[in-house]
């Protein structure tokens, strides 16, 4: 399976302040997938896109799917402590195949 | 709905030890992988089944790991004989199937240590 890039590979960042990252590929993935870990806990959807150029929100995260196919951003707005875990990005060809994961985004959110 | 159930959440074994984990996916969900993630990194696809039968296997070293699901509900994950290097954890991931716009759905995993 490919190894999507991803980046940064670690914030440390104060409470309010705004998140982006953004994670690429070298080939074309059909779906996009962003997913939060925290520690001892296995990853959970936070938003999935489905469209080159859709952008979805889902509370203060959100995600874009780039138009070319090969890239995909997420967003945090006005961060909280609860933020804190890391963030993976996972593309797919299409839905019911393997899942694409990144190295991953460690946030570290400071009150 | 019950969310992908793993077991079990820890364990600990010697090296040249075998191991074997469960997973019971989403009812209903005829897709079920089985991940590897590495401190550090993130998921490796080790196999991936549709119903009862493997899709891709691709990545699963055949010569110690092997996984079943026999009536394409429940899976097991098997390591025989286990090495320094198996040390991860362990996920099992399951999703509606390959029609559109299906979502994967992650159990808590477990974490294998060998010594």
């Amino acid at each position: 399976g490919q190894q999507l890039n991803q980046s940064p590979q670690s914030m440390f960042i104060q409470e309010g302040e705004d998140v982006s990252m953004n994670c690429t590929s070298s080939s074309i993935f059909n779906t996009w997938l962003w997913y939060k870990q925290e520690p001892g806990e296995g990853p959970v959807l936070l938003i999935a896109l489905y469209k080159a150029g859709e952008l979805t929100s889902n509370g203060r995260l959100t995600a874009q799917f780039g138009i070319t196919r090969k890239d995909s951003f997420l967003n945090i707005s006005a961060s909280i402590p609860s933020d804190v875990g890391i963030y993976f990005c996972a593309g797919q060809l299409n839905s019911g195949y393997a899942l694409n994961f990144g190295k991953g985004t460690s946030l570290l959110v400071t009150p | 709905e019950a969310g992908v159930a793993q077991s079990p959440r820890y364990k600990i074994i010697e090296k040249r030890q075998s191991v074997a984990f469960w997973c019971n996916p989403i009812s209903g969900h005829a897709t079920l992988y089985w991940y590897q993630q590495i401190l550090g990194q993130g998921p490796k696809l080790l196999i991936q089944f549709q119903n009862n039968g493997v899709v891709d296997d691709s990545q699963l070293p055949k010569d110690r790991f092997s996984a079943e699901r026999l009536k394409g509900v429940d899976s097991t994950l098997k390591i025989q004989p286990a090495k320094l290097e198996d040390s991860a954890v362990y996920l099992c991931a399951s999703s509606r199937g390959q029609s559109s716009n299906t979502e994967a759905f992650f159990g808590q995993g477990t974490r294998l240590t060998v010594v």
